[in-house]
């Protein structure tokens, strides 16, 4: 069974630091990149980068550059998303998604998810 | 950046209803739009991609239509399990937008 499986939930507080991971299994890893998607509280998806297990090119969302940092080791199936420093805004649910890409230009939709991550931050 | 917007925001329909939800780009993306489908506390669900291909295991009441800039989601016989949020999504380059997303509930 193709599945990506999601680290559990996390509650820290400001200024911490913070890596959840998403492993992959049923599928050549590196034959797909994996994206990350987040989700505050009540309102929609928004696309946070993706990376490719094959060579660690990674692509970000102007909206989240600088502010998490995507990783992956390829070893071990696994990619991961982190944080420096987190803000009590970063709460949220966060979720990987593997990704094919086609072309240059081209992704298909992202066609496996994982169960998501929720990460809690507050004082 | 690619935008993308979705219409509308919410609807209320009944079960066997024929819904439409529309997603606009900002600018041309070929066919490369995807939809999504989210139950409440659940991951997204890939329906669609390339804007009109059915993704294996999705029933055939889901179609998608459009190219360029203008995209439609058409649920044909609406189900009690449909009811859901709907988002668009480009996959055109990086970064990939998701639309505001279209909460589907029962009248």
């Amino acid at each position: 069974e193709v599945q990506l499986v999601q680290s559990g939930a996390e509650v820290k507080k400001p200024g911490e630091s913070l890596k959840i991971s998403c492993k992959g299994s049923g599928y050549s890893f590196t034959n797909y990149w994996i994206g990350w998607v987040r989700q505050m509280p009540g309102k929609g998806l928004e696309w946070m980068g993706i990376i490719n297990p094959g060579d660690s090119d990674t692509k970000y969302s102007p909206s989240f550059q600088g502010q998490v940092t995507v990783s992956v080791d390829k070893s071990v199936s696994t990619a991961y998303l982190q944080w420096s420093s987190l803000k009590a805004s970063d709460s949220a649910m966060y979720y990987c998604a593997r990704v094919e890409r086609v072309t240059k230009y081209y992704y298909k939709g992202m066609d496996v998810w994982g169960q998501g991550t929720t990460v809690t931050v507050s004082s | 950046d690619i935008q993308m917007t979705q219409s509308p925001s919410s609807l209320s329909a009944s079960v066997g209803d024929r819904v439409t939800i529309t997603c606009r780009a900002s600018q041309s993306i070929s066919s490369y739009l995807n939809w999504y489908q989210q139950r409440p506390g659940k991951a997204p669900r890939l329906l669609i991609y390339d804007a009109t291909s059915l993704e294996s295991g999705v029933p055939s009441r889901f179609g998608g239509s459009g190219s360029g800039t203008d995209f439609t989601l058409t649920i044909s016989g609406l189900q009690p399990e449909d009811f859901a949020t709907y988002y668009c999504q480009h996959s055109y380059s990086t970064p990939q937008a998701f639309g505001q997303g279209t909460k589907v509930e029962i009248k």
